[in-house]
């Protein structure tokens, strides 16, 4: 069974820091992974979505790396502002279909 | 494009009680996917659908849970007898094909008395 690790479970950071989200999985055998961000009393939004052929994926100011060998994904944020506080989400999919989620890491940005 | 829809957004029930979540995907999505994700943990799958069949309900507590697809369209989630230990925020998602981009809805949060 696939088990995604996310660390640090909390990070605070002044606004306009660079910053580097981890997760780690089990299983190196994904099909893709993806990054999600949650907001309080909200549903997930899905950030980036990396397939297992791809190293990394881009969009806007977030950059996501995947390394299968190492079982590790990278989730870089440019630039922090308030506005990206918010827990982050990385879900590997196996072959089997289902998204295994790790716990998360809680960010906040000070203005 | 709209996006996932759920309701209701908050239920609170006692113990022993039964509740029904609702969940509308996004037009065209086949794969449909029901979450519960208690404070504090990632979101743990209960039940996927492909149109209207089941892709996968291993971790579906099935005697007390159950889904249906009516159509391959719209969801329901039923719950009957709820526990206390099912306090959880109920997220819907769907995709257009599996393992496709997820689109999730707000959720609901069931709350057990």
């Amino acid at each position: 069974k696939q088990e995604v690790t996310q660390i640090p479970a909390a990070l605070s950071v002044p606004e306009g820091e660079n910053l580097v989200l981890n997760c780690s999985f089990t299983d190196s055998a994904i099909y893709n992974l993806q990054w999600f961000r949650q907001d309080p009393g909200k549903g997930l939004t899905s950030l980036l979505l990396i397939q297992s052929s791809q190293r990394e994926q881009t969009s806007g100011r977030l950059n996501a790396s995947l390394d299968k060998s190492s079982g590790r994904s990278t989730l870089y944020i440019a630039a922090s502002q308030p506005g990206d506080s918010a827990t982050y989400l990385c879900a590997a999919t196996n072959t089997g279909n289902q998204f295994y989620f790790g716990t998360g890491t809680s960010l906040t940005v000070i203005p | 494009e709209a996006g996932v829809a759920q309701s209701p957004r908050y239920k609170i029930i006692e113990k022993r009680q039964s509740v029904a979540f609702w969940c509308n995907p996004i037009s065209g999505h086949a794969t449909l996917y029901w979450y519960q994700q208690i404070l504090g943990q990632g979101p743990k799958l209960l039940i996927q659908f492909q149109n209207n069949g089941v892709v996968d309900d291993s971790q579906l507590p099935k005697d007390r849970f159950s889904a249906e697809r009516l159509k391959g369209v719209d969801s329901t989630l039923k719950i009957q007898p709820a526990k206390l230990e099912d306090s959880a925020v109920y997220l819907c998602a769907s995709s257009y094909r599996d393992r496709d981009r997820a689109f999730f809805g707000q959720g609901t949060r069931l709350t057990v008395v």
